[in-house]
Protein backbone atom coordinates (compact mmCIF):
# COMPACT_ATOMS: atom_id res chain seq x y z
CA UNK A 1 0.00 0.00 0.00
CA UNK A 2 1.82 3.09 -1.27
CA UNK A 3 1.66 5.74 1.60
CA UNK A 4 4.38 7.19 4.35
CA UNK A 5 5.47 5.05 7.67
CA UNK A 6 6.47 6.59 10.34
CA UNK A 7 8.63 5.11 13.17
CA UNK A 8 8.53 4.73 16.30
CA UNK A 9 4.60 4.71 17.18
CA UNK A 10 5.53 5.89 20.10
CA UNK A 11 8.56 6.53 22.39
CA UNK A 12 9.21 7.89 25.74
CA UNK A 13 12.46 9.66 25.95
CA UNK A 14 14.69 11.16 29.00
CA UNK A 15 15.81 14.62 28.45
CA UNK A 16 19.33 15.00 26.94
CA UNK A 17 18.75 11.85 24.95
CA UNK A 18 19.57 12.27 20.98
CA UNK A 19 16.60 10.54 18.77
CA UNK A 20 15.99 10.30 15.49
CA UNK A 21 12.47 9.56 14.23
CA UNK A 22 12.08 7.90 10.61
CA UNK A 23 9.73 8.77 7.78
CA UNK A 24 9.69 6.78 4.33
CA UNK A 25 7.40 7.20 1.84
CA UNK A 26 6.86 4.77 -1.56
CA UNK A 27 5.10 7.51 -3.80
CA UNK A 28 8.02 9.09 -5.53
CA UNK A 29 7.33 12.57 -3.74
CA UNK A 30 9.65 15.44 -4.51
CA UNK A 31 8.15 17.48 -1.00
CA UNK A 32 8.23 16.42 2.45
CA UNK A 33 7.61 17.99 5.41
CA UNK A 34 7.81 17.28 8.71
CA UNK A 35 4.61 18.97 11.44
CA UNK A 36 4.52 18.68 15.43
CA UNK A 37 1.36 19.13 16.78
CA UNK A 38 0.32 20.43 20.09
CA UNK A 39 -3.16 20.25 21.59
CA UNK A 40 -4.91 23.77 21.28
CA UNK A 41 -2.53 24.66 18.31
CA UNK A 42 -2.18 24.19 14.73
CA UNK A 43 -0.03 22.06 13.08
CA UNK A 44 3.43 23.48 13.15
CA UNK A 45 6.21 22.89 10.71
CA UNK A 46 9.40 22.27 11.43
CA UNK A 47 11.66 21.55 8.46
CA UNK A 48 10.73 20.46 4.90
CA UNK A 49 12.69 19.06 1.80
CA UNK A 50 11.39 20.46 -1.51
CA UNK A 51 13.56 17.83 -3.24
CA UNK A 52 16.07 15.13 -2.69
CA UNK A 53 19.65 17.06 -1.81
CA UNK A 54 17.56 20.04 0.03
CA UNK A 55 16.41 21.02 3.40
CA UNK A 56 14.62 24.50 4.56
CA UNK A 57 13.82 25.38 8.22
CA UNK A 58 9.74 25.90 9.20
CA UNK A 59 8.20 27.81 11.92
CA UNK A 60 10.03 26.04 14.21
CA UNK A 61 13.24 24.34 13.89
CA UNK A 62 14.83 25.42 16.81
CA UNK A 63 16.57 22.18 18.40
CA UNK A 64 15.77 19.60 14.99
CA UNK A 65 17.92 18.62 12.18
CA UNK A 66 16.97 16.91 9.11
CA UNK A 67 18.48 15.42 5.82
CA UNK A 68 17.34 14.25 2.43
CA UNK A 69 19.70 11.67 1.30
CA UNK A 70 17.52 10.84 -1.20
CA UNK A 71 13.68 10.74 -2.22
CA UNK A 72 11.95 8.36 -0.14
CA UNK A 73 13.45 9.07 3.25
CA UNK A 74 13.20 12.15 5.38
CA UNK A 75 14.47 11.29 9.28
CA UNK A 76 14.18 14.09 11.73
CA UNK A 77 16.70 14.34 14.81
CA UNK A 78 16.67 15.79 18.33
CA UNK A 79 20.15 16.34 19.17
CA UNK A 80 19.39 16.42 22.87
CA UNK A 81 15.78 16.10 24.05
CA UNK A 82 13.97 18.78 25.93
CA UNK A 83 10.17 18.20 27.71
CA UNK A 84 8.86 20.99 25.46
CA UNK A 85 9.59 18.70 22.45
CA UNK A 86 6.89 15.77 24.14
CA UNK A 87 4.66 16.23 20.94
CA UNK A 88 2.71 13.80 18.25
CA UNK A 89 5.22 14.23 14.97
CA UNK A 90 3.84 13.84 11.47
CA UNK A 91 6.08 13.31 8.70
CA UNK A 92 3.87 14.51 5.12
CA UNK A 93 4.82 14.78 1.62
CA UNK A 94 3.45 16.11 -1.62
CA UNK A 95 4.32 15.53 -5.16
CA UNK A 96 5.90 19.17 -5.27
CA UNK A 97 5.86 22.94 -3.37
CA UNK A 98 2.70 24.38 -3.44
CA UNK A 99 1.30 21.29 -4.63
CA UNK A 100 -2.05 20.46 -3.54
CA UNK A 101 -2.56 17.84 -1.21
CA UNK A 102 -0.53 16.61 1.34
CA UNK A 103 -0.12 12.85 2.38
CA UNK A 104 0.19 12.14 6.07
CA UNK A 105 2.36 9.57 7.78
CA UNK A 106 0.48 8.08 10.76
CA UNK A 107 2.35 10.05 13.77
CA UNK A 108 5.21 9.35 15.91
CA UNK A 109 4.03 9.99 19.61
CA UNK A 110 7.58 11.44 21.15
CA UNK A 111 7.16 12.02 25.40
CA UNK A 112 10.23 13.49 26.89
CA UNK A 113 10.86 13.02 30.41
CA UNK B 1 1.01 38.69 10.72
CA UNK B 2 -1.08 35.59 9.57
CA UNK B 3 -3.77 33.88 11.36
CA UNK B 4 -6.15 31.62 11.24
CA UNK B 5 -9.08 31.04 13.13
CA UNK B 6 -11.95 28.43 13.71
CA UNK B 7 -14.86 27.12 16.14
CA UNK B 8 -12.35 24.91 19.33
CA UNK B 9 -15.63 22.44 19.34
CA UNK B 10 -18.91 22.07 18.06
CA UNK B 11 -21.63 19.28 18.21
CA UNK B 12 -24.27 18.02 16.04
CA UNK B 13 -27.14 15.09 15.58
CA UNK B 14 -26.56 12.24 13.60
CA UNK B 15 -28.87 13.34 10.17
CA UNK B 16 -28.41 16.74 10.40
CA UNK B 17 -26.51 18.98 8.87
CA UNK B 18 -23.63 21.13 10.34
CA UNK B 19 -21.48 24.34 9.22
CA UNK B 20 -17.91 24.65 10.40
CA UNK B 21 -16.36 27.96 9.79
CA UNK B 22 -12.49 29.60 9.45
CA UNK B 23 -11.64 32.81 9.06
CA UNK B 24 -7.76 33.56 8.19
CA UNK B 25 -5.48 36.77 7.76
CA UNK B 26 -3.02 36.45 5.39
CA UNK B 27 -0.42 38.54 3.56
CA UNK B 28 -0.68 36.44 0.16
CA UNK B 29 -2.99 33.47 -0.70
CA UNK B 30 -2.77 30.58 -2.71
CA UNK B 31 -5.48 28.42 -1.58
CA UNK B 32 -7.78 26.97 1.49
CA UNK B 33 -7.68 23.36 2.72
CA UNK B 34 -9.81 21.27 5.15
CA UNK B 35 -8.64 18.02 5.87
CA UNK B 36 -10.36 15.37 8.54
CA UNK B 37 -8.45 14.06 11.48
CA UNK B 38 -10.11 11.09 13.80
CA UNK B 39 -8.71 11.28 16.90
CA UNK B 40 -5.14 8.72 17.21
CA UNK B 41 -4.99 9.48 13.11
CA UNK B 42 -3.22 10.75 10.56
CA UNK B 43 -4.99 14.24 8.92
CA UNK B 44 -6.67 13.39 5.39
CA UNK B 45 -7.57 15.91 2.33
CA UNK B 46 -11.15 16.86 2.31
CA UNK B 47 -10.91 19.56 0.01
CA UNK B 48 -9.04 22.52 -2.02
CA UNK B 49 -10.83 25.89 -2.59
CA UNK B 50 -8.87 28.68 -4.31
CA UNK B 51 -11.61 30.79 -5.88
CA UNK B 52 -14.31 32.35 -4.74
CA UNK B 53 -17.82 30.06 -4.30
CA UNK B 54 -18.97 26.63 -3.85
CA UNK B 55 -16.98 23.27 -3.79
CA UNK B 56 -19.09 20.21 -3.55
CA UNK B 57 -18.20 15.62 -2.99
CA UNK B 58 -20.81 14.45 -1.89
CA UNK B 59 -22.26 14.84 1.70
CA UNK B 60 -19.23 17.21 1.85
CA UNK B 61 -19.00 21.01 0.39
CA UNK B 62 -16.40 23.75 1.12
CA UNK B 63 -17.31 27.73 0.45
CA UNK B 64 -14.66 30.26 0.26
CA UNK B 65 -14.93 34.47 0.19
CA UNK B 66 -11.10 35.42 -0.48
CA UNK B 67 -12.61 39.05 0.03
CA UNK B 68 -13.78 38.27 3.76
CA UNK B 69 -10.97 35.97 4.25
CA UNK B 70 -13.37 33.45 4.83
CA UNK B 71 -14.63 30.08 4.27
CA UNK B 72 -16.75 27.13 5.68
CA UNK B 73 -17.04 23.44 5.59
CA UNK B 74 -20.60 21.99 5.14
CA UNK B 75 -21.46 18.19 6.33
CA UNK B 76 -24.83 16.90 5.46
CA UNK B 77 -26.73 14.02 6.29
CA UNK B 78 -23.84 13.61 9.40
CA UNK B 79 -22.76 10.15 10.15
CA UNK B 80 -21.23 8.81 13.29
CA UNK B 81 -18.37 8.17 11.72
CA UNK B 82 -18.12 12.56 11.14
CA UNK B 83 -16.65 12.62 14.15
CA UNK B 84 -13.39 13.76 14.27
CA UNK B 85 -11.34 16.84 13.94
CA UNK B 86 -11.40 19.54 10.68
CA UNK B 87 -8.44 21.24 10.19
CA UNK B 88 -8.60 24.45 8.06
CA UNK B 89 -5.30 25.64 6.74
CA UNK B 90 -4.27 28.59 3.58
CA UNK B 91 -1.28 28.31 2.04
CA UNK B 92 0.44 31.69 2.24
CA UNK B 93 2.75 33.21 -0.50
CA UNK B 94 5.59 31.25 -0.04
CA UNK B 95 3.62 28.38 -0.45
CA UNK B 96 3.55 27.05 2.99
CA UNK B 97 0.62 25.92 4.74
CA UNK B 98 -0.76 27.64 7.80
CA UNK B 99 -2.52 25.68 10.19
CA UNK B 100 -5.95 26.68 12.65
CA UNK B 101 -6.21 24.73 15.80
CA UNK B 102 -8.84 22.35 14.38
CA UNK B 103 -12.73 21.87 15.43
CA UNK B 104 -13.89 18.65 17.09
CA UNK B 105 -17.47 17.76 15.81
CA UNK B 106 -18.62 15.91 17.92
CA UNK B 107 -22.00 13.54 16.54
CA UNK B 108 -24.61 12.39 18.98
CA UNK B 109 -27.63 9.72 17.78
Amino acid sequence: IAGITQAPTSQILAAGRRMTLRCTQDMRHNAMYWYRQDLGLGLRLIHYSNTAGTTGKGEVPDGYSVSRANTDDFPLTLASAVPSQTSVYFCASSDGPGANVLTFGAGSRLTVL
Amino acid sequence: GQNIDQPTEMTATEGAIVQINCTYQTSGFNGLFWYQQHAGEAPTFLSYNVLDGLEEKGRFSSFLSRSKGYSYLLLKELQMKDSASYLCAHMDSNYQLIWGAGTKLIIKP
